[in-house]
């Protein structure tokens, strides 16, 4: 089957732009993940939604950052007044409910800010 | 709080050397752990997991780790690596509560 898609694949935008980026889960999957990889670092987790629900938004940097997954399946994150620092490749990831713990990782946004 | 500390940054080897990559994370109470492999131009792909049971699992083309509970260490091997494994190599932790913390990664670079 089709795995995480992640849309778009790269984005350049002006510093104090808003932008969405996409997360298209596996089918089923009912956990969804962001993370954000900075150059040279390992992910770092944003937020994690289970269902429609954020479960645990702890990773968001501050108010800047949003994100929604209203019917349960296609999440996007939204970045409002973007900074330069914000610059990184977006991951996303999704988890099926039936007891795996194994989180299956989207290509990445990679966005840059301007 | 739970942290992934990888101890080699850049790691270059030559085809048929032996591979270890090590691990170590802090975190007190029961977690899975995991090594994810991201090849250039390529999205992150599961290696191999830990979550219970035997603490040597083996993974994907030839690759094992082994949990070690008392050092908190899930340290990556493999008896002899080939080109194709060149690659930046994460370790992972999760404590069954959903987000992973992921160690800062290690770039492998296998000459030919």
């Amino acid at each position: 089957g089709a795995g995480v898609s992640q849309t778009p694949s790269n984005k350049v935008t002006e510093k104090g732009k808003y932008v969405e980026l996409r997360c298209d889960p596996i089918s089923g999957h009912t956990a969804l993940y962001w993370y954000r990889q900075s150059l040279g670092q390992g992910p770092e987790f944003l937020i994690y939604f289970q269902g429609t629900g954020a479960a645990d938004d702890s990773g968001l940097p501050n108010d800047r950052f949003f994100a929604v997954r209203p019917e349960g399946s296609v999440s996007t994150l939204k970045i409002q007044r973007t900074e330069r620092g914000d610059s990184a490749v977006y991951l996303c990831a999704s988890r099926s409910s039936g007891g795996s713990y194994e989180q299956y990782f989207g290509p990445g946004t990679r966005l840059t800010v301007t | 709080a739970q942290s992934v500390s990888q101890h080699n940054h850049h790691v270059i080897l030559s085809e048929a050397a032996s591979l270890e990559l090590g691990c170590n994370y802090s975190y007190g109470g029961t977690v899975n752990l995991f090594w994810y492999v991201q090849y250039p131009g390529q999205h992150l792909q599961l290696l191999l997991k830990y979550f219970s049971g035997d603490p040597l699992v083996k993974g994907i083309k030839g690759f094992e780790a082994e949990f070690i509970k008392s050092k908190f260490s899930f340290n990556l091997r493999k008896p002899s690596v080939q080109w194709s494994d060149t690659a930046e190599y994460f370790c992972a932790v999760d404590n069954q509560g959903g987000k992973l913390i992921f160690g800062q990664g290690t770039e492998l670079s296998v000459k030919p």
